[in-house]
């Protein structure tokens, strides 16, 4: 079945640093890609996505590269801020299973 | 506009008693989603409603879990009789259509079961 897999958190750094959190996803078929975060106290929300390989996401200064030959879908910033503190989630979406299937998210604590 | 709404916030019971959640999605957003999630986890579809029509409930332990949407618009998730291992954050989703679509979280809803 559909699985993503992140790196496990939490993931500390300091204002200004280069972040990047792997995730790696088993698909059948061709998956879309999406990057969901979660701050503090609040609902998820979209981030990013990809739909097919190749695609770069873009949003907030956070980038994604849809990678089909090493089945990633790696989350980077190149300067990270205090407010961007909160839970990243990768998930993918294929047409066969009809939903989004999450990994299990990974903390990033940013401090100045 | 305004977001998914949910209540309560959080909800403490005891095993073997019942509890409900509701949902309000955005205005227009023909499906609507629970998850549950637990701690050190990612949210895990129970139900999904295109309309007031159910399309996945695969995973809806339906022995305790229920679910309905009445007039495709707001939504309750009940558990009846609890379980110590139903302690989780209870997340509703609406989304225009697919859920390859973008989904749009509401807060949740935090539930212990002691």
């Amino acid at each position: 079945g559909d699985s993503v897999t992140q790196m496990e958190g939490p993931v500390t750094l300091s204002e200004e640093a280069f972040l990047t959190i792997n995730c790696t996803y088993t698909a059948t078929g061709y998956p879309s890609l999406f990057w969901y975060v979660q701050y503090p106290g609040e609902g998820l929300q979209l981030l990013l996505k990809a739909t097919k390989a190749d695609d770069k996401g873009s949003n907030k200064g956070f980038e994604a590269t849809y990678r089909k030959e090493t089945t990633s879908f790696h989350l980077e910033k190149g300067s990270v801020q205090v407010s961007d503190s909160a839970v990243y989630f990768c998930a993918l979406y294929t047409g066969g299973g009809n939903k989004l299937t999450f990994g299990t998210g990974t903390q990033l604590k940013v401090e100045l | 506009e305004a977001g998914v709404a949910q209540s309560p916030r959080y909800k403490i019971i005891e095993k073997r008693q019942s509890v409900a959640f509701w949902c309000n999605p955005i205005s227009g957003h023909a499906t609507l989603y629970w998850y549950q999630q637990i701690l050190g986890q990612g949210p895990k579809l129970l139900i999904q409603f295109q309309n007031n029509g159910v399309v996945d409930d695969s995973q809806l332990p339906k022995d305790r879990f229920s679910a309905e949407r009445l007039k495709g618009v707001d939504s309750t998730l009940k558990i009846q009789p609890a379980k110590l291992e139903d302690s989780a954050v209870y997340l509703c989703a609406s989304s225009l259509g697919t859920p390859s679509d973008t989904q749009y979280f509401g807060p949740g809803t935090r539930l212990t079961v002691l």
